[in-house]
């Protein structure tokens, strides 16, 4: 069964700053897309970021970027410029075949003004 | 575009009652998924509709969980009864078509339970 870890439970970023979110993985599968999602105190998750296993360049989004590891499994968000609308928790999530995502425990991220 | 709409907000029951959580999709639709998230947890799926068939209910406790998606558009989600470890956010969720690789699955804000 594939897993998702997250192993920091809560970051803190001064607003205006970088900070990096980690996310490790294991599966066994060589095809498979990887997530990362936020969910605001309004509890409603948003999609911030996508990459597919196969490609080999870090997708990016605007001030989002990943650093994609494949050999190590490890998947981790990049947010530049940190501002005060950033702060939530973060989910990192994997796909493989099926439509169902896999979700690791998040990590609850604070914007210091 | 509307979003995703849940109700109720939040549910307090006392354990082994029963509790019903209702979801609009997004019109036009096709999938639409169950998650729980218990607290400090990623969400996990419970069920998927694909219009009103169910193409994946393996997470799914059906001993005291059901789920029905009446032509297509609402879904209800009923916990009977509810046990202490049902404490949860139940979040929907809905997309086009159902490849959650390539769509942007929109959630609601879900409802948050509390089995007292």
């Amino acid at each position: 069964a594939q897993t998702v870890t997250q192993s920091q439970p809560e970051m803190s970023v001064q607003e205006a700053e970088t900070v990096t979110l980690s996310c490790t993985y294991d599966t066994s599968e060589s095809d498979y897309y990887l997530f990362w999602y936020k969910q605001p105190p309004s509890r409603q998750m948003i999609l911030v970021i996508r990459q597919e296993a196969y490609k080999q360049q870090n997708a990016t989004e605007n001030r989002f970027s990943v650093n994609f590891q494949k050999a190590a499994k490890s998947f981790s968000l990049k947010i530049s410029d940190s501002q005060l609308g950033d702060a939530a928790m973060y989910f990192c999530a994997y796909n493989n075949a099926g439509n169902m995502l896999t979700f690791g425990g998040g990590t609850r991220l604070m914007v210091k003004p | 575009e509307a979003g995703v709409a849940q109700s109720p907000r939040y549910k307090i029951i006392e354990k082994r009652q029963s509790v019903a959580f209702w979801c609009n999709p997004i019109s036009g639709h096709a999938t639409l998924y169950w998650y729980q998230q218990i607290l400090g947890q990623g969400p996990k799926l419970l069920i998927q509709f694909q219009n009103n068939g169910v193409v994946d209910d393996s997470q799914l406790p059906k001993d005291r969980f059901s789920a029905e998606r009446l032509k297509g558009v609402d879904s209800t989600l009923k916990i009977q009864p509810a046990k202490l470890e049902d404490s949860a956010v139940y979040l929907c969720a809905s997309s086009p078509h159902g490849a959650v690789r390539r769509e942007k699955l929109f959630f609601g804000s879900g409802t948050q339970l509390s089995v007292l």
